[in-house]
């Protein structure tokens, strides 16, 4: 089965630093795609990254790119000069396509970015 | 482009009613699926709807059922509600079916709260 593990409760950052979110996770499909989501107070899921597992490079998207390490299943967020509008919950994804899709999703990370 | 517009925001409901959660898609996607988060059990998926047809179900009881509409709008409904129900109910919609780099697109959530 598959299943996303986020290690990271909770990350405490300066305004302005960068920051790694954690996240590994677990399939034995070979074809497969990985989200980044972050979900403010405010409730909206907001769609962040994606990173395929046949993509060579790691994705970027502005300040956000994606540390992707398929021989240890790992698929990291890094955040560059963390801004204090990052504060929010992060949640990594997996999407699983069997005869629907569906995504699972980690425990997730709640960042607070400090003044 | 308009984002995926849930109704209402915010429901209160007592033990043994029933509820209706809406949900409209982004213009042109036609896949709709229904998740819930709490803060106990986190993000699990509850169904998925393609052209009118729902393709998957989560571990959920049958009190939890939902329809698609033919312009792809969604509806999900909770009978006989449990206080156990209460959660944030995300609807998201993704414009490629079956597709391993189609991002799922969510809403504002709705959040229900059973009394």
């Amino acid at each position: 089965a598959q299943k996303i593990t986020q290690t990271q409760p909770g990350m405490f950052v300066q305004e302005k630093e960068a920051v790694t979110l954690d996240c590994t996770y677990d399939t034995s499909d070979q074809s497969y795609g990985l989200f980044w989501y972050k979900q403010p107070s405010s409730g909206e899921m907001i769609f962040l990254i994606y990173q395929g597992s046949y993509d060579e490079q790691n994705a970027t998207e502005g300040r956000y790119s994606l540390n992707f390490q398929k021989a240890r299943k790992s698929a990291n967020l890094v955040i560059s000069a963390s801004q204090l509008g990052d504060s929010a919950m992060y949640f990594c994804a997996m999407i699983i396509i069997q005869g629907a899709q569906k995504l699972v999703f980690g425990q997730g990370t709640r960042l607070t970015i400090n003044p | 482009k308009a984002g995926v517009t849930q109704t209402p925001r915010y429901l209160i409901k007592t033990r043994g009613q029933q509820v209706t959660l809406s949900c409209s898609p982004i213009s042109g996607h036609r896949s709709v699926s229904w998740y819930q988060q709490t803060p106990g059990q986190g993000l699990q998926f509850l169904f998925e709807y393609f052209s009118e047809t729902q393709r998957n179900k989560g571990n959920f009881p049958g009190r939890f059922s939902g329809r698609q509409f033919s312009n792809s709008r969604s509806e999900m409904n909770v009978s006989t509600l449990e206080l156990g129900d209460s959660a944030l109910y995300l609807c998201a919609s993704s414009l490629d079916v079956g597709s391993y780099n189609s991002p799922l697109h969510f809403g504002n959530g709705t959040r229900l709260t059973v009394t």
